[in-house]
């Protein structure tokens, strides 16, 4: 296993469209994490799963964005209705339980135009 | 809602200097970690701390988790600039199940 891959590395869109992202993250890892970020910034928390159920959904995230982690394997993100304000990168990341480190994936650079 | 303050945004500095980042909150951490990251790459983790007044050394860098475990600082030693790069700290809540928050980052450019 070489670690957490994200497809696809770069995404343009025009606006209104839906966009989704795919992570496989470390095999062995029960944790899955989603963060947005942008230039400059410390990654904004998303949402995260262990195995499959998703634990918990930032607050600050609009009903256009939704993930899944079916059978607790890779994950999903999907944006509906793309904004401007969705230009961003999108960082994907696995752990262990207990925690003892984040291991990400290069990101999702998410362009709107 | 648990936040990160890190300190400085930025820092930029000679080859050869010494620097401190900072990463406080007002929320107990079970465990706090450190990363860097380049541009267009995703963040690597550099460290865990889990302990109360734990010190780890990685090379020229030294990591301090505070008494606490409210805060923590990383120290880096002559600096070099292949040491330019966002430096994140990031802590899981008060338990080791909790969800992994992240501080703004700090900037940092050594110059040759």
């Amino acid at each position: 296993d070489t670690g957490v891959s994200q497809d696809p590395r770069h995404k343009i869109t025009k606006r209104g469209q839906n966009v989704t992202f795919r992570c496989d993250p470390i095999s062995e890892h029960n944790r899955l994490y989603w963060y947005r970020q942008t230039l400059g910034q410390g990654p904004e928390f998303l949402t995260y799963f262990q195995n499959e159920a998703q634990l918990e959904k930032s607050r600050l995230l609009s009903d256009r964005f939704s993930a899944e982690r079916p059978k607790g394997s890779f994950s999903t993100l999907e944006i509906q209705r793309t904004e401007q304000g969705d230009s961003a990168m999108y960082l994907c990341a696995s752990s262990l339980v207990p925690f003892s480190g984040a291991f990400f994936g290069q990101g999702t650079r998410l362009t709107v135009v | 809602t648990q936040l990160l303050e890190q300190s400085p945004q930025f820092l930029s500095i000679q080859e050869g200097e010494n620097l401190t980042v900072y990463c406080n909150s007002s929320s107990v951490f079970s465990s706090l970690q450190w990363y860097r990251q380049e541009p267009g790459e995703g963040p690597v983790l550099l460290v865990t701390v889990v302990t109360g007044g734990e010190v780890k050394k990685l090379k020229r860098l030294t990591f301090q988790f505070g008494d606490a475990r409210k805060d923590s600082s990383l120290h880096i030693t002559a600096a070099q600039p292949g040491d330019t790069g966002l430096y994140l700290c990031a802590g899981v809540g008060g338990t080791s199940y909790g969800k992994l928050t992240f501080g703004q980052g700090t900037i940092l450019t050594v110059h040759p």
